[in-house]
């Protein structure tokens, strides 16, 4: 089955880290691009990084440009979100999408920043 | 910073015809997807590439494109089809991007 499963969320101050990872299965990881998405609670999709399928081409979206950090391991089948300087308002839903049109998201995992 | 315009909401009987639009500059050179979400669940992929269907995705659904809009359009629209639709692209110099979201209410 092909599966993408988020992990690492959790509540953080405002100022800290936290690491997210996604463990990819079922497919070969490494010939895909990948993408980390978001959503507030209530608010709508908010797309964040982009890596290519060697890790040699990444994009971020503005607001998180300097602070997160998109990496992957292709020998792990793993993709990960380094997250930095943390605001409230990075409090969000964070997915983790495989990039063939967005056709297979992870469930989700939840990142609370807050004091 | 690119974006993509889609109306907040849009409502529509059981039966009719749903349109939801999308407008953005790099449209005409850039794919559109739509995607469905139900509350509390992940998004699911309904069309890429402007007008394909997935797999397992029914033909009610499809989508069309003219300049710099393009339309998702739901068929016989049933009351398990209420949920919201995003549409998404790239900006021409990489980055991804996504609609707003336009909340669909079956009357």
């Amino acid at each position: 089955e092909v599966q993408l499963v988020e992990s690492g969320g959790g509540l953080v101050q405002p100022g800290g880290s936290l690491r997210l990872s996604c463990a990819a299965s079922g497919f070969t990881f490494s010939t895909y691009e990948m993408n980390w998405v978001r959503q507030a609670p209530g608010k709508g999709l908010e797309w964040v990084s982009y890596i290519s399928s060697s890790g040699s081409i990444i994009y971020y979206a503005d607001s998180v440009k300097g602070r997160f950090t998109i990496s992957r391991d292709n020998a792990k089948n793993s993709l990960y979100l380094q997250m930095n300087s943390l605001r409230v308002e990075d409090t969000a839903f964070y997915y983790c999408a495989r990039e063939n049109g967005f056709d297979i998201w992870g469930q989700g995992t939840m990142v609370t920043v807050s004091s | 910073s690119y974006e993509l315009t889609q109306p907040p909401s849009v409502s529509v009987s059981p039966g009719q015809t749903a349109r939801i639009t999308c407008s953005g500059d790099a449209l005409p050179k850039q794919y559109a997807y739509w995607y469905q979400q139900r509350p509390g669940q992940a998004p699911v992929l309904l069309i890429y590439k402007d007008s394909e269907r997935p797999s397992g995705i029914p033909e009610r659904f499809s989508g069309s494109t003219s300049g710099t809009t393009v339309t998702l359009a739901i068929s016989g629209v049933q009351a398990e089809d209420e949920a919201d639709y995003y549409c998404q692209s790239a900006d021409s110099s990489g980055p991804r991007v996504f609609g707003g979201g336009t909340k669909l209410t079956v009357l």
